[in-house]
This record gives C-alpha cells, sequence and structure tokens, in this order.
C-alpha cells in the first residue's frame, strides 16, 4: 500500500531564512506520481508541482524548489528567502499509475508552516 | 477560467440528518473527485467519478455516497450522519481520459465544512 509521510508537523522561522519541507514516501509501483499542494487558512488545496517517478530531475520555481530522490523515496520542497505570505499548511501526496488508484491521491499528513516577520 | 466550486460553503447538520454537497469542477475537466479532512485523519480520498461513472472509492462507509452528472457536476452525499462526519469536504477536478489519465493534476475547490451537531 502506499504511504506518505512528513515526518515534520510544525516549522517556524523568520522572514528571508530557508526552509527545507520533507516527504518521504513508500509504493511498490515504478511508476507513480509525487505532488506538492499548499493549503492557506481559506482551506483551498493550490497545486503546486508534479513530478513523475521516472523523472528525477530537480525543479526550480522562484523561491521553490524541489529535490526528487528515488534511492531514498523522498520529495523535499525548499523555499528559499521565505516570505510571511508562504505560510500554511503543505501537503506532499502520491499517485501510483495502476488502473483503479491513479486519480487517488494518498496524502501525507501535512507540515505547518510558519514565517514571522 | 473559473475554478472550482463547491456549495454550500458552510453547513451546520444534526446528527441523523443527511446532507447533500455539490461541486462544479473546472469547465473541460471530466474527473471530479471528492476528499474528506479532518484533524485526526487528514485528508483521505472518497471517490472519484468520470462520465457519469464511479471508476474509484476509497474506504469509507455505504452512508457515503455521490453522482455525476452528464456536465460533469457532481454531488455527494452523506446519510444518517454522524459526529465523526464533521470535516472539511473537499472537491477536486482534472483532465482524464476513459483510457487512463492525461494529467495527474488535480485542481481543488474552496470546500465545504459540515459540522454535525
Amino acid at each position: 500500500a502506499q504511504k506518505v509521510t512528513q515526518a515534520q508537523t510544525e516549522i517556524s522561522v523568520v522572514e528571508k531564512e530557508d526552509v527545507t519541507l520533507d516527504c518521504v514516501y513508500e509504493t511498490r509501483d515504478t511508476t507513480y506520481y509525487l505532488f506538492w499542494y499548499k493549503q492557506p487558512p481559506s482551506g483551498e488545496l493550490v497545486f503546486l508541482i508534479r513530478r513523475n517517478s521516472f523523472d528525477e530531475q530537480n525543479e526550480i520555481s522562484g523561491r521553490y524548489s524541489w529535490n526528487f530522490q528515488k534511492s531514498t523515496s523522498s520529495f523535499n520542497f525548499t523555499i528559499t528567502a521565505s516570505q510571511v505570505v508562504d505560510s500554511a499548511v503543505y501537503f506532499c501526496a502520491l499517485s501510483e499509475a495502476e488502473i483503479g488508484s491513479a486519480r487517488q491521491l494518498t496524502f501525507g499528513s501535512g507540515t505547518q508552516l510558519t514565517v514571522l516577520p | 477560467k473559473a475554478g472550482v466550486t463547491q456549495t454550500p460553503r458552510y453547513l451546520i447538520k444534526t446528527r441523523g440528518q443527511q446532507v447533500t454537497l455539490s461541486c462544479s469542477p473546472i469547465s473541460g475537466h471530466r474527473s471530479v473527485s471528492w476528499y474528506q479532512q479532518t484533524p485526526g485523519q487528514g485528508l483521505q480520498f472518497l471517490f472519484e467519478y468520470f462520465s457519469e461513472t464511479q471508476r474509484n472509492k476509497g474506504n469509507f462507509p455505504g452512508r457515503f455516497s455521490g453522482r455525476q452528472f452528464s456536465n460533469s457536476r457532481s454531488e455527494m452525499n452523506v446519510s444518517t450522519l454522524e459526529l465523526g462526519d464533521s470535516a472539511l469536504y473537499l472537491c477536486a477536478s482534472s483532465l482524464s481520459s476513459s483510457g487512463g489519465p492525461i494529467s495527474y493534476e488535480q485542481y481543488f475547490g474552496p470546500g465545504t465544512r459540515l459540522t454535525v451537531t
């Protein structure tokens, strides 16, 4: 069965600090997809990134970057020069490609990030 | 393009009653998924619909049901409400073909916060 673990329940940083959110996953599939979502206090989950299991290239988007390592089953998310507006709960999620489960996201428990001014 | 919309945003019901929640997906999206979010269990997959057919179902009792209409709008129904059904119910839509997902990104609505007293 697939599983996503976000060991960091809460992280607090001061504005402009860099912060890394950890995500470790378990799956028996060779093809799978990993996601990060942001949930601000309003409650809506905001899609940030998707990564395919066969593409281990790291990705950078502005202040956001993602490090995907299949060898350690990790998909970590780094925010550089954090801002107060980054305060939210961040979820890592996994989707397997097999029919019947491909359109189902398994979420981690989330990491509450607080950026202090 | 308008995002996923959910109605109502807030709902208060009494134990034993039933409730119907509505979701309108992004135009062109044919797959609609439902998730339940609670502080104790986190985000859990309920079910997914495509072309008016349920394709995938999570581990929830039969009191939870759903349907999808020809315009891709979806409703979920919870009968005989229990206190533990109090949660944020999130709907997500994505592009998907009958042969498998075109895109694995799921875009979420703002949710319906259900309180059962």
